[in-house]
């Protein structure tokens, strides 16, 4: 199975930061990797789809990259309802493993 | 509106069974794949199981193979989590959440708020 390895796991930032999380495959497989945000008490978001997609209704900040074994979620201006948890989460035909999570703090 | 709900969950001994349900609306049910995540206290995502439109095709993450089973019905809507064997670290909240595809698998676009399941003796 592909694993999926998020960093950092952590990420301090003030407000106005531009913010990167990093997601790492295992091994290479085609861009079908999506990202959510995920607030405490609340069920996950879905930001981005097929790596770089943006879903409707999400601010234009948020954008994705990469392809092969390495993705990245930017946010360009780091806002105060960004503070949340965010996760990778790759498709392949028999699975949808998430990466840990990187949880994005106040500075 | 487009709505998933779960319900089910509870206090169930080591061993013991429970079976869990996701009522959807607002939406052709039958016209999606489905899953289940879950997410033990403190802790990441975790994707349990899956299954096709018409529910001929399902997968399961390996630690729950054998003892979970995951089934839909498409005239009432609902998808279900059969949980058998239940072991502590199976203590999570679990999601049921939506599959939204093109060519291929996009990401899942509705979830609902999850139903806990505490496995304690």
């Amino acid at each position: 199975d592909i694993q999926m390895t998020q960093s950092p796991s952590t990420l301090s930032a003030f407000v106005g930061d531009r913010v990167t999380i990093t997601c790492r495959a295992s091994q290479s497989f085609s861009s079908w990797l999506a990202w959510y945000q995920q607030k405490p008490g609340k069920a996950p978001k879905l930001l981005i789809y097929k790596a770089s997609s943006l879903e409707s209704g999400v601010p234009s900040r948020f954008s994705g990259s990469g392809s092969g074994t390495e993705f990245t979620l930017t946010i360009s201006s780091l806002q105060p309802d960004d503070f949340a948890t965010y996760y990778c989460q790759q498709y392949n035909s028999y699975s949808r493993t998430f990466g840990q999570g990187t949880k994005v703090e106040i500075k | 509106e487009v709505q998933l709900v779960e319900s089910g969950g509870g206090l169930v001994q080591p061993g013991g069974s429970l079976r869990l349900s996701c009522a959807a609306s607002g939406f052709t049910f039958s016209s999606y794949w489905l899953s289940w995540v879950r997410q033990a206290p403190g802790k990441g995502l975790e994707w349990v199981a899956n299954i096709k439109e018409d529910g001929s095709e399902k997968y399961y993450v390996d630690s729950v193979k054998g003892r979970f089973t995951i089934s839909r019905d498409n005239a009432k809507n609902s998808l279900f989590l059969q949980m058998n064997s239940l072991r502590a670290e199976d203590t999570a909240l679990y999601y049921c959440a939506r599959e939204r595809w093109g060519n291929h698998f996009y990401g899942m676009d509705v979830w609902g708020p999850g139903t806990t399941v505490t496995v304690s003796s």
